[in-house]
């Protein structure tokens, strides 16, 4: 089946860093999709990818659906303490079914 | 802001025992969907609702597992009898579209612990 390959699993910064992760595939997707879940809760959309080549931001949050359709990337600037959390990549393929990463635990020292 | 309903937030049972979830979601969205995400990893789908009929079951374990969501609008997701292995977030998302794609919003979720 279709997997997601995230990275990195985890990352440990500082207040104020930014911070980036990516999501690669083995297969084309249509749409991507970025979630964020804090402990206990369920993810929370954060970003949505229609297009390959599309740059599109939410604040401080900078996302990117690849060229090649087969990766996505996303950014934050000057992270605070509440970025702390997991954030998922998910893609969608033709056939609408969605496809999560395993996560990038993020942790923000002040 | 429209949300998804979960309920029950937590649920702890015993193995063997029978166990149900409820979920209502974003008023108008036809399309609803559980997942279960064990700690540590990404949400993966059980079963893929559109209405009332079901559009992907593939991975729901169906000989103690059911999904019915019987008038198109709320949907419950039950396991008998409940194992060891299946303690985790019971996820509830529903869909609406967007440029063709399926948006996806999730509930809170449902945390089971089987003892």
């Amino acid at each position: 089946g279709q997997q997601l390959n995230q990275s990195p699993q985890s990352m440990f910064i500082q207040e104020g860093e930014d911070v980036s992760m990516n999501c690669t595939s083995s297969s084309i997707f249509n749409t991507w999709l970025w979630y964020k879940q804090d402990p206990g809760e369920g993810p929370v959309l954060l970003i949505a990818l229609y297009k390959a080549g599309e740059l599109t931001s939410n604040g401080r949050l900078t996302a990117q659906f690849g060229i090649t359709r087969k990766d996505s990337f996303l950014n934050i600037s000057a992270s605070i303490p509440s970025d702390v959390g997991i954030y998922f990549c998910a893609g969608q393929d033709g056939s609408e079914k969605l496809v999560f990463g395993k996560g990038t635990k993020l942790t923000v020292n002040p | 802001e429209a949300e998804v309903a979960q309920s029950p937030r937590y649920k702890i049972t015993e193995k063997s025992q029978a166990v149900a979830f409820w979920c209502d979601p974003i008023s108008g969205h036809a399309t609803l969907y559980w997942y279960r995400q064990i700690l540590g990893q990404g949400p993966e789908l059980l079963v893929q609702f559109q209405d009332e009929s079901v559009v992907d079951d593939s991975q729901l374990p169906k000989d103690r597992f059911s999904a019915e969501r019987l008038k198109g609008v709320d949907s419950t997701l039950k396991i008998q009898p409940a194992e060891l292995g299946d303690s985790a977030m019971y996820l509830c998302a529903s869909s609406h579209l967007v440029y063709g794609a399926n948006v996806l919003t999730f509930g809170a979720g449902s945390r089971l612990t089987v003892l």
